[in-house]
């Protein structure tokens, strides 16, 4: 079974420009996360997906990051215009959704954004 | 809001010998359910070890066991007969169990840990 894979792996962008980063969950996982580790600190969460619809995106800094899932499968995360502080690695985990209370998210390997 | 504190940026240890990576979190959740993720350098992040809040007994995989100290709010790492494959970054997660936001990982800084052969 294939894992959660991110593209791309690394971009670096000057400030202004956008970027796109893409996550491709595990087949049938309806949950969809996002996260974010900037300047070596804790990894932050940004927004959870369940299916096509945004569950929580109390974790999105600002309005100038949109993440979409349509169709319910893979999602992108758009950063517009990109700015220095938002250089991170940005990692991408999903999970099967059910009635239990847990389910294990399985995690991407991660895109790292350097904005110059 | 969830907090997850690992005090230890950085740490070193002799292979075979035991080493043991701090954790703490502050909660007034009574449903929730910790973990200690490993990510080796340029690689995924994969679960190394799950604790479930209501469990008393500490969770043990293989080499890998935890203290869980509930009252404390402590949940430490214990790696046993460190191997060089050992290497990584460790992180500390906490993630709500039921309700608004269940599913949803809180992170510690994360802990650097080198096996020296």
């Amino acid at each position: 079974e294939a894992g959660v894979t991110q593209f791309p792996s690394h971009s670096v962008i000057e400030k202004g420009q956008t970027v796109t980063l893409r996550c491709d969950p595990i087949s049938g996982h309806d949950n969809l996360y996002w996260y974010r580790r900037v300047m070596g600190k804790e990894i932050k969460f940004l927004l959870h997906f369940v299916k096509e619809s945004k569950q929580d995106e109390s974790g999105m800094p600002n309005n100038r990051f949109l993440a979409e899932r349509t169709g319910g499968t893979y999602s992108t995360l758009k950063v517009q215009p990109a700015e220095l502080e938002d250089s991170g690695v940005y990692f991408c985990a999903s999970s099967h959704l059910s009635g239990r209370s847990y389910n294990e998210q399985f995690f991407g390997p991660g895109t790292r954004l350097t904005v110059l | 809001a969830q907090t997850v504190t690992q005090s230890q940026p950085e740490m070193s240890v002799q292979e075979a010998e035991t080493v043991t990576l701090s954790c703490t979190y502050d909660t007034s959740e009574s449903n929730y359910y910790l973990f200690w993720y490993k990510q080796p350098p340029s690689r995924q992040m994969i679960l190394v070890i799950r604790q479930e809040a209501y469990k008393q007994q500490n969770a043990t995989e293989n080499r890998f066991s935890v203290n869980f100290q509930k009252a404390a709010k402590s949940f430490s790492l214990k790696i046993s007969d460190s191997q060089l494959g050992d290497t990584a970054m460790y992180f500390c997660a906490f993630m709500k169990g039921l309700g608004t936001n269940a599913g949803k990982s809180t992170f510690g800084d994360g802990t650097t840990l080198t096996v020296k052969p």
